[in-house]
């Protein structure tokens, strides 16, 4: 079974500056994929960033960069340069990359809600 | 490149009655998985089609349906409503399962 753990229901953060949103992950398969999603207030999932758990690097897309440890079961999401627009929910999520009983199968996080401040 | 598109994206039901979500993938996304979200459980998977086939099912109950059609198309199905299927049904369709997936608006269905 896959679970992930969001431990901040609510973050702030002034416009401009960086913020990290946490996120660990409980799972037995080998291979997997860690994903970050933004939810506005429209409740459209905007699909930010992917993390393979073999990619050796860290994701980044513009502003949103992925700090993946392995060890620690950790795939926290950083923002740069906070913008107003940010303010949304963001939850983490994983899927197994082996196929079988996971085909298609996201596991969500309870999310996270960011409030960025002018 | 359209994005995934849900119809109705709002809809009202009364307790009892059955209702039918459609759901549009990107073009050329042959996946399609549905997912329910609820303040209380949050987002939960329902189920997973690929090429008209279903591949992965989550855990809720038969009154949950769904099906693919040959154009990629979804439609999923809840009949004898309750008042506890109130929520948002998300749509998402990846080119196929271990690709990402992008997500449509949502129908957000109230059961009264």
């Amino acid at each position: 079974a896959q679970k992930i753990t969001q431990t901040q229901p609510g973050m702030f953060v002034q416009e401009k500056e960086a913020v990290t949103l946490d996120c660990t992950y409980d799972t037995s398969d080998q291979s997997y994929g860690l994903f970050w999603y933004k939810q506005p207030s429209s409740g459209e999932m905007i699909f930010l960033i992917y993390q393979g758990s073999y990619d050796e690097q860290n994701a980044t897309e513009g502003r949103y960069s992925l700090n993946f440890q392995k060890a620690r079961k950790s795939a926290n999401l950083v923002i740069s340069a906070s913008q107003l627009g940010d303010s949304a929910m963001y939850f983490c999520a994983m899927r197994a990359n082996a196929g079988g009983t996971s085909y298609g199968k996201l596991t969500f996080g309870q999310g996270t809600i960011l409030t960025v401040h002018p | 490149k359209a994005g995934v598109t849900q119809t109705p994206r709002y809809l009202i039901k009364t307790r009892g009655q059955q209702v039918t979500l459609s759901c549009s993938p990107i073009s050329g996304h042959r996946s399609v998985s549905w997912y329910q979200q609820t303040p209380g459980q949050g987002l939960q998977f329902l189920f997973e089609y690929f090429s008209e086939t279903q591949r992965n099912k989550g855990n809720f109950p038969g009154r949950f349906s769904g099906r693919q059609f040959s154009n990629s198309r979804s439609e999923m199905n809840v009949s004898t409503l309750e008042l506890g299927d109130s929520a948002l049904y998300l749509c998402a369709s990846s080119l196929d399962p271990h690709y990402e997936q992008y997500f449509g608006p949502g129908t957000r269905l109230t059961v009264t």
